[in-house]
């Protein structure tokens, strides 16, 4: 199973600030990385898929990096709405798994 | 509008059984690959199972091999999980997740949207 860690557990950010998180994968993904968000009391929520693509309807201050086994997800300027955990997922290999999860808080 | 809304979670003794369903709208079912992902109470994501757009191939995490079982009704646009042996460690909240697209395609195994999840208890 492929391990996905995620870093920091934490992040103290304000609203403004450029927020840059990552992902590393215990062997390679190619770039079939994804990255959610997920806010309190509700389901997660599809930012960027194979590494760098924006799903449908989310903002171009969200951008992905990476391939192989390191990633990065990056906030370029922190909306009040983007506190919240984000998640990585592979699908480079059954089975699916997702990383620890990184919490973006107000600092 | 694509809407997954699922039922079936609730308290159960361990060692018994439960059954999820999740109805979907608003897209062609039978196209679009299905997944199962459940979250602990306080923690991550944990992917479960998953399923072919026609029910065909079906795949699962470890960690529920053997107990569990996916199925869909593509006539009735519901995915279905069978949960048996549950024990303590099952307890989270199941989400119901519409994959991106089918298993072979040159998309899929991403998860969007997801339903609002229900909860499962394993408890005596």
């Amino acid at each position: 199973e492929i391990v996905l860690t995620q870093s920091p557990a934490t992040l103290s950010l304000s609203p403004g600030e450029r927020a840059t998180l990552s992902c590393r994968a215990s062997q390679t993904v190619s770039s079939y990385l994804a990255w959610y968000q997920q806010k309190p009391g509700q389901a997660p929520r599809l930012l960027i898929y194979d590494a760098s693509n924006r799903a449908t309807g989310i903002p171009a201050r969200f951008s992905g990096s990476g391939s192989g086994t390191d990633f990065t997800l990056t906030i370029s300027s922190l909306e009040p709405e983007d506190f919240a955990v984000y998640y990585c997922q592979q699908r480079g290999n059954w089975p699916l798994t997702f990383g620890g999860g990184t919490k973006v808080e107000i600092k | 509008e694509v809407q997954l809304l699922e039922s079936g979670g609730g308290l159960v003794q361990p060692g018994g059984s439960l059954r999820l369903s999740c109805v979907v709208s608003g897209f062609t079912f039978s196209s679009y690959a299905m997944s199962w992902v459940r979250q602990a109470p306080g923690k991550g994501l944990e992917w479960v199972s998953g399923i072919s757009g026609r029910g065909g191939s079906t795949f699962y995490a470890d960690s529920v091999k053997g107990p569990f079982t996916i199925s869909r009704d593509n006539s009735k646009n519901t995915l279905y999980l069978q949960m048996n042996s549950l024990r303590a460690e099952d307890t989270a909240i199941y989400y119901c997740a519409k994959d991106v697209g089918d298993y072979g395609a040159n998309l899929y195994n991403w998860f969007d949207p997801w339903g609002q999840g229900t909860l499962v208890t394993v408890s005596s």
